[in-house]
């Protein structure tokens, strides 16, 4: 398997325009993260998916965020609009639902607004 | 819901001394609690784990310990490396559900440890 692999790689925008992260999940997971990391706040959880239903969006910052996953192998998450402030690295990791297992991560997206 | 809070920050120590890193956590049913490596620029991966029943895991020159009455639980490197340079998080992760329970499978991060090896 490659691996969770996550699109774009890299993405700069203007202030106000919508921005869309893409995660594909380790074949077989059934639980996906995504996370968003910044220096001053280290890895937030903003959404978690388990067998694609969301479990717990307490950590989406503002309504401007969204995330869905519409099957298995596939999720996104969504900013619009986006603001300066949202500049991080967003992170997809995917796991086996279970007690004691790995938690698999993609290579992040780095997301610059201007 | 769970909170995980890890120290310090940020951790300097000369090639060959020991490192130690710790972390607090708030929900007493968590029962896994992984330590990832994150080097500049790349993803976070997983170094060691360790399970609620068990008290510590040694693995080469990484150890882990717990303590659950205390909801506490520690990185140990020794012998440390320059390439043991990177951020450390540690994190909890919320057992099966129970009745009502709604978190099942929640994986929180501590804030991550800066530790820099020193040559």
């Amino acid at each position: 398997d490659a691996g969770v692999i996550q699109s774009p790689r890299h993405e700069v925008t203007e202030m106000g325009q919508e921005v869309t992260l893409r995660c594909k999940p380790i074949s077989g997971h059934n639980s996906l993260f995504w996370y968003r990391q910044t220096m001053m706040r280290g890895l937030e959880l903003l959404i978690y998916f388990n067998n694609n239903v969301p479990i717990d969006d307490s950590g989406m910052p503002e309504d401007r965020f969204s995330a869905k996953m519409p099957n298995a192998s596939f999720s996104t998450l969504k900013i619009q609009p986006s603001e300066p402030r949202d500049s991080a690295v967003y992170f997809c990791a995917s796991t086996l639902l279970g007690q004691h297992t790995e938690a698999f991560f993609g290579q992040g997206t780095r997301l610059t607004v201007v | 819901g769970e909170n995980v809070e890890q120290h310090p920050s940020t951790l300097s120590v000369q090639e060959g001394d020991s490192a130690v890193i710790k972390c607090t956590y708030s929900d007493s049913a968590s029962n896994y609690f992984p330590w990832y490596k994150q080097e500049l620029g790349k993803r976070p991966q997983l170094i060691i784990d360790i399970r609620s029943n068990v008290g510590e895991k040694k693995d080469q020159r990484i150890a882990v310990t717990l303590n659950k009455t205390a909801k506490h639980f520690s990185l140990h490197i020794t012998e440390t490396q320059p390439e043991d340079s990177a951020v450390y998080f540690c994190a909890a992760k919320a057992p099966p559900p129970r009745a009502g329970g709604t978190s099942y499978g929640k994986l929180t991060f501590g804030q991550g440890t800066i530790l820099t090896v020193h040559p």
